[in-house]
């Protein structure tokens, strides 16, 4: 089977602008988690979709939002860019009758 | 509320030699442990998982983990390091209370030494 894919890989934003970042899950797998990880934070949970519902949240200002489509794909989209937004943003899914978690490559986004 | 400590941040081994990575957690409920690694610049990769069936569980690459209840504890060990180990390595406690959360450690890195 194919691993959880994210794209894109790297972006460069500026301050204020907004961000969409992808996630396709492992086939089959219905639930999908975000994760934020920084040097200074380490990693951080955002949210969980399962079945295109929000079923968990993290400590994270509105302005991380996500959601998720019919066919599993996840989206996380950021608003209102900030320095402090820069980060790995890992994507990690898993079936629906286990809680083991597998992650995809990461997107790294960079706000200048 | 379940919780996560890895007591060193980084340790240092010589190629060839031990690996110890202690982890130590709290939780309410029966937990699921696992052992996750990540290469630089790379996702987190699965090494292994605790779920109550053995409390010795075998990984990938030689590693292997010890469930102690009485100590609270899931180290993560290997016999003799490779210099392709070296990495960062999480250990993370699952709440299956109703939904899977992950509650990830501090991570600690491992540098092995020629």
């Amino acid at each position: 089977k194919a691993g959880v894919t994210q794209t894109p890989r790297y972006l460069i934003k500026t301050r204020g602008q907004q961000v969409t970042l992808s996630c396709s899950p492992i086939s089959g797998h219905r639930s999908v988690s975000w994760y934020q990880q920084t040097p200074g934070q380490g990693l951080q949970f955002l949210f969980e979709y399962f079945s295109e519902t929000q079923r968990n949240k993290g400590n994270f200002p509105g302005r991380f939002s996500g959601r998720q489509f019919s066919n599993s794909r996840s989206e996380m989209n950021v608003s209102t860019l900030e320095l402090g937004d820069s980060a790995l943003y890992l994507c990690a899914s898993s079936g629906g009758t286990t809680d083991t978690q597998y992650f995809g490559p990461g997107t790294r986004l960079t706000v200048l | 509320a379940q919780s996560v400590t890895q007591l060193d941040s980084h340790v240092s081994v010589s190629e060839g030699t031990p690996v110890l990575l202690r982890c130590n957690y709290s939780s309410s409920y029966s937990p699921s442990l696992f052992w996750y690694v990540q290469h630089p610049n790379k996702g987190l990769q699965l090494l292994l998982k605790y779920t109550s069936a053995a409390t010795l569980v075998k990984g990938i690459n030689g590693f292997e983990a010890e469930f102690k209840k009485s100590e609270t504890s899931f180290h993560l060990t290997k016999p003799s390091a490779h210099m392709s180990d070296a990495a960062e390595y999480f250990c993370v406690v699952s709440e299956t209370s109703g939904t899977y959360k992950y509650i990830f450690g501090t991570g600690t890195r491992l540098k092995v030494l020629a």
